[in-house]
């Protein structure tokens, strides 16, 4: 089993929806999570860090559930730009410098 | 402008010619980490630094080497690569506490004929 699993899509929806991605770690040590964007072959990027009283930053809700060991992704009002793969990212809890990686979700979001 | 530099962006070899990955950052950052990402697997560690001359194995060390002589610069070195090491490879930097989000190089993507 992979240490951090996510549905690997893709999502395909229209402009304007409300999309969202789980995410589920194994290791229940871990301490830091996180959501990272990364366009097509491109380098990944910090979306937003994930709390324990979930957080948001505009359209974006992350949500952390410790007791069943997922995090979750809200994406409001999709755009086209919203169009990217969402990888989510864990760090093990005796090194917080070892993340571990999702293989990511896809996520088109079309006119 | 606060960067990681990695290169070359796309290199084709063949099997057993040596070959090195550069990555370079500018932001004096302490930890720095090598990653490979395959389809369908995500990224995957390969090796970590904390510091100058501390390195450590990640999950997929196996054929890979680093070093760490200053603190801007990890090159990855393939001293003979094969085919299962083709992948799109990614250098990674932050300040090395928890939370602290990984600034990424644009990757190289490797072709091993």
């Amino acid at each position: 089993r992979k240490e951090v699993e996510q549905d690997p899509g893709p999502f395909n929806v229209p402009e304007g929806a409300t999309v969202a991605f789980n995410c589920t770690y194994s290791n229940s040590a871990s301490q830091s999570f996180f959501w990272y964007r990364q366009d097509c072959r491109k380098e990944p990027k910090l979306l937003m860090s994930v709390y324990s009283s979930g957080n948001e930053d505009g359209r974006f809700t992350a949500q952390l559930n410790r007791a069943s060991q997922y995090i979750s992704l809200l994406i409001r009002d999709s755009k086209l730009s919203d169009s990217a793969t969402y990888l989510c990212v864990v760090t093990r809890s005796y090194n917080n410098n070892d993340m571990r990686f999702g293989a990511g979700t896809r996520l088109t979001v079309k006119p | 402008e606060a960067q990681v530099t990695q290169n070359p962006r796309y290199l084709i070899t063949v099997t057993g010619k040596k070959l090195t990955v550069t990555c370079s950052q500018n932001m004096n950052h302490e930890y720095m980490s090598w990653y490979r990402q395959d389809p369908g697997l995500g990224l995957r560690q390969i090796y970590y630094s904390m510091n100058v001359e501390v390195t450590d194995k990640g999950d997929v060390p196996e054929g890979y080497k680093v070093s760490r002589k200053e603190k801007r610069n990890f090159p990855l070195i393939l001293e003979s690569p094969s085919p299962n090491q083709t992948s799109l490879y990614f250098c990674a930097s932050s300040r090395g506490t928890a939370n602290e989000k990984l600034f990424f190089g644009s990757g190289t993507q490797l072709s091993v004929l």
